[in-house]
Order: structure tokens, then C-alpha cells, then sequence
């Protein structure tokens, strides 16, 4: 079955260190997205992409990049972890498609920075 | 710009008993509605979603939800609960940007709790 996945699902990092969490899918979607969940906040968008060398500003992208290589992967990186990038977060993709076009989800990654 | 709110941080409901968790939305134009169910330590799971059509959309588990135009609504709704919906539910609305499909605005979350 066509999956999306994360890894790591829990990381412990220092203030300062680059931090790369990795997605990849099998869905051969086109379209894949990274959300961080934080309470009270619900999901916001950090980055996106719409395909391979695409990759655009979310809502919340100051300290973070992303890069798309190939269709399946989109590595999300904190250049310099800070404290307020605690958070879970979650990888998602979708079909090249219009507005109705529903997110398929990873199981996230807990990362701590201490 | 647009918006999506969750009015309930949590909701409490006796098993057996209809539950509703409210949702309202702020978009120009027409509306692209989802709803996400979040199981403890697990990814988001797709519930529903309306596009257009018949204002009462039926999901996943049992659950619907009820698009309301005049009051910029989209309640969940699921007619007898079960322990195990006991969960953290989402409400979305997608970017109205053409062929940006999948680009969600989420509210914050409620927290359903569903006792024996």
C-alpha cells in the first residue's frame, strides 16, 4: 500500500544544530507540504511544494527550508534550532488536483530542542 | 484572508449519546471544507470533505457533516458515540488559490471525549 512516512518520529537536538527531518511518499503525488502542530494553534504550513525543484513559503517559514529533489521526498531543515522550534511535525502530500483535493498525512515527528 | 474556527477546545459526550463539534469558516467565495481526526500519537486521518452539491456530506466511521451557507458552519456530527472516536478532531479549509489543491488552513483542534 502507498504510504508517507516520517523519521525520525522523536529527536532530542540542541540549541543551534541543524536539524533535517525527512519525508517520503509513495503515493507519487505531486504535491507535498510540512505543518508543525502546537497547541492552540492547530497545524500551520511551513513549506510547500507542487513538484520536483518547487518549493514555497508557508505561513510559518522563518528558520526553516526545504528542498525537492525527486517526487517522493521533501526534507524539512531548521538551519539553527531554536527553542520555539519545539513542536510535532507533520509531513503531508497530495494529487495534483483542484480545492477539493484532500491531504494524506504522516505520523509525525516529536522534536525537542533543549 | 481565510480562517477557520473551532469554538470547542473540548467536547464531552456520553457513549450512545449524538455528538456535534462545531466548526465555523471565514472565505471569499465558495468554500472547501475538511474535516481531520488526530488518534493519540498517530498522523492525521481524512474524515470528509464538501466541495459542492448536497449540503449534508457523509465520512468516514459513521461520522457527517453539515454545511450551513448562511452561517459560514460546517459541524461534524455523528448520530451515536463511541468510546473509540474519543479523539482530537480538525477542521480545514482549503487556500481558494487555483491548482494549489491540498494547501489547508486548520482550525485549533478539538478535543472529543466520549465516556462509558
Amino acid at each position: 500500500d502507498a504510504e508517507i512516512t516520517q523519521s525520525p518520529r522523536h529527536k532530542i537536538t540542541e540549541t543551534g544544530r541543524q536539524v533535517t527531518l525527512a519525508c517520503h511518499q509513495t503515493w507519487n503525488h505531486n504535491n507535498m507540504f510540512w505543518y508543525r502542530q502546537d497547541l492552540g494553534h492547530g497545524l500551520r504550513l511551513i513549506h510547500y511544494s507542487y513538484g520536483v525543484h518547487d518549493t514555497n513559503k508557508g505561513e510559518v517559514s522563518d528558520g526553516y527550508s526545504v528542498s525537492r529533489s525527486n517526487t517522493e521526498d521533501l526534507p524539512l531543515t531548521l538551519e539553527s534550532a531554536a527553542s520555539s522550534q519545539t513542536s510535532v511535525y507533520f509531513c503531508a502530500s497530495s494529487e495534483l488536483g483542484g480545492l477539493g483535493t484532500e491531504a494524506f498525512f504522516g505520523q509525525g515527528t516529536r522534536l525537542t530542542v533543549v | 484572508a481565510q480562517s477557520v474556527a473551532q469554538p470547542e477546545d473540548q467536547v464531552n459526550v456520553a457513549e450512545g449519546n449524538p455528538l456535534t463539534v462545531k466548526c465555523t469558516y471565514s472565505v471569499s467565495g465558495n468554500p472547501y471544507l475538511f474535516w481531520y481526526v488526530q488518534y493519540p500519537n498517530r498522523g492525521l486521518q481524512f474524515l470528509l470533505k464538501y466541495i459542492t452539491g448536497d449540503n449534508l456530506v457523509k465520512g468516514s466511521y459513521g461520522f457527517e457533516a453539515e454545511f450551513n451557507k448562511s452561517q459560514t458552519s460546517f459541524h461534524l456530527k455523528k448520530p451515536s458515540a463511541l468510546v473509540s472516536d474519543s479523539a482530537l478532531y480538525f477542521c480545514a479549509v482549503s487556500t481558494m488559490i487555483y491548482n494549489q489543491g491540498g494547501k489547508l488552513i486548520f482550525g485549533q483542534g478539538t478535543e472529543l471525549s466520549v465516556k462509558p
